[in-house]
């Protein structure tokens, strides 16, 4: 099975900073990531696709890059309402495993 | 608008058995996976099962030969039988509705339902 790790695992910002988070996969994923965002008590929300393809609706300071073993995320000037935990998902194995977690809070 | 309303959680004994299901509406069935993914209290996300538009089906290795996943169109439902439940199953369950070309990843979720499986 792919293993996903992700860094940091908190990352503690101030509303405008410019944030990244890294996600790195056990064997090549070509393209196939999904990036989510997560608040207590919600349901996940997926933003990115495909590694880089924006959902609709997301705000566009949101941002993915990356293929093969190493994907980012980020976020170019962080908001109140984007204070949260952030998952990445493979999808190129039928595993469909999540990543376990960026919990980005308040500093 | 897509809905998914998931329902059916609740106590249940180790080793007994709870049946899952979630009414999904505002797209067409057929054409989309859905998906189950849990959350254990404090913890990740984790993917139980999928089941594509045609019917095929997908489980992780913690679940398989235990739960089974399966649709009814006419009824826009999805199911997930749960059988020889552990402790370790408690979880709450989010049904999504499957990104275009995907069996994996949601791109429209319910609310969850909370099974815990204690004695």
């Amino acid at each position: 099975d792919i293993q996903m790790t992700q860094s940091p695992s908190t990352l503690s910002a101030s509303v405008g900073d410019r944030v990244i988070i890294t996600c790195r996969a056990s064997q090549s994923l070509s393209s196939w990531l999904a990036w989510f965002q997560q608040k207590p008590g919600k349901a996940p929300k997926l933003l990115i696709y495909k590694a880089s393809s924006l959902e609709s609706g997301v705000p566009s300071r949101f941002s993915g890059s990356g293929s093969g073993t190493e994907f980012t995320l980020t976020i170019s000037s962080l908001q109140p309402d984007d204070f949260a935990t952030y998952y990445c998902q493979q999808y190129n194995t039928f595993s469909f495993t999540f990543g376990p977690g960026t919990k980005v809070d308040i500093k | 608008e897509v809905q998914l309303l998931e329902s059916g959680g609740g106590l249940v004994q180790p080793g007994g058995s709870l049946r899952l299901s979630c009414a999904a509406s505002g797209f067409t069935f057929t054409n989309y996976a859905t998906i189950w993914v849990r959350q254990a209290p404090g913890k990740g996300l984790e993917w139980v099962s999928s089941i594509s538009g045609s019917g095929s089906t997908y489980y992780a290795d913690s679940v398989k030969g235990r739960f089974t996943i399966s649709k009814d169109n006419s009824k826009n439902t999805l199911y997930l039988q749960m059988n020889s439940l552990r402790a370790e199953d408690t979880a709450v369950y989010y049904c999504a509705k499957g990104l275009s070309g995907s069996n994996g990843v949601g791109d429209s979720w319910g609310q969850g339902t909370l099974v815990t499986v204690s004695s």
